[in-house]
């Protein structure tokens, strides 16, 4: 299963809301998690099952979507929120990722 | 806590092999299964393998197949990957990750480098 994660790259400023989409090459119902990763440190999630926050995440992250086209939403940017996200299907293996979203400050 | 701690990376020439391995602790690994992730560097994230709990279940990424195996000691609380025959695209940092859900623990990674 294929992931196209766009955009590649993105700027913004805070307080911006900002969307990154996932678009699977299958079905792959809801079994799609996101990930934040900032630099020289392992991805934390975020959103599992395509739509629930994981525990601890801040409000202002959000997912949606089933099938084969998701979303992932910061509502208002804030300073720590300008690093790489990640989509990855657990569908089927091989989990594959997306090609990441790097969110720059504007 | 939970903890992951990768070790056994280093510098290694094409053509050569290195273990990896991954202490667990905080939580109880013999009951999930685990992956390998790897980054080359500047790179997005890349699924190298899996194992099930109890080893019945193992896959790999078709750029390792056949020259990568993950395994794992659940008395030791351990994984392992053992890198054969590696290539200069191997060159990475590789995580293990698991947990009781998806991408719940990451270990911080160890580098691979393979160069001549």
């Amino acid at each position: 299963i294929q992931l196209t994660q766009s955009p590649s790259s993105l700027s913004a400023s805070v307080g911006d809301r900002v969307t990154i989409t996932c678009r699977a090459s299958q079905d792959i119902s809801s079994n799609l998690v996101w990930y934040q990763q900032k630099p020289g440190k392992a991805p934390n999630l975020l959103i599992y099952d395509a739509s629930t926050l994981q525990s601890g995440v801040p409000s202002r992250f959000s997912g949606s979507g089933s099938g084969t086209d998701f979303i992932l939403t910061i509502s208002s940017l804030q300073p720590e929120d300008f690093t790489s996200y990640y989509c990855q299907q657990l569908n089927s293996y091989p989990h594959t990722f997306g090609q990441g979203t790097k969110l720059e400050i504007k | 806590q939970v903890q992951l701690v990768e070790s056994g990376g280093g510098s290694v020439k094409p053509g050569g092999s290195l273990r990896l391995s991954c202490a667990a602790s905080g939580f109880i690994f013999s009951n999930y299964y685990m992956n390998w992730v790897r980054q080359a560097p500047g790179k997005g994230l890349e699924w190298v393998a899996y194992i099930s709990s109890s080893s019945t279940f193992i896959d790999y990424a078709d750029s390792v197949r056949g020259r990568f195996t993950i395994s794992r000691d659940n008395a030791e609380k351990s994984l392992y990957l053992q890198m054969n025959s590696l290539r200069v695209e191997d060159t990475a940092v590789y995580y293990c990750m698991g947990g009781p859900g998806p991408g719940d623990y990451w270990g911080q990674g160890t580098l691979v480098t393979v160069s001549s």
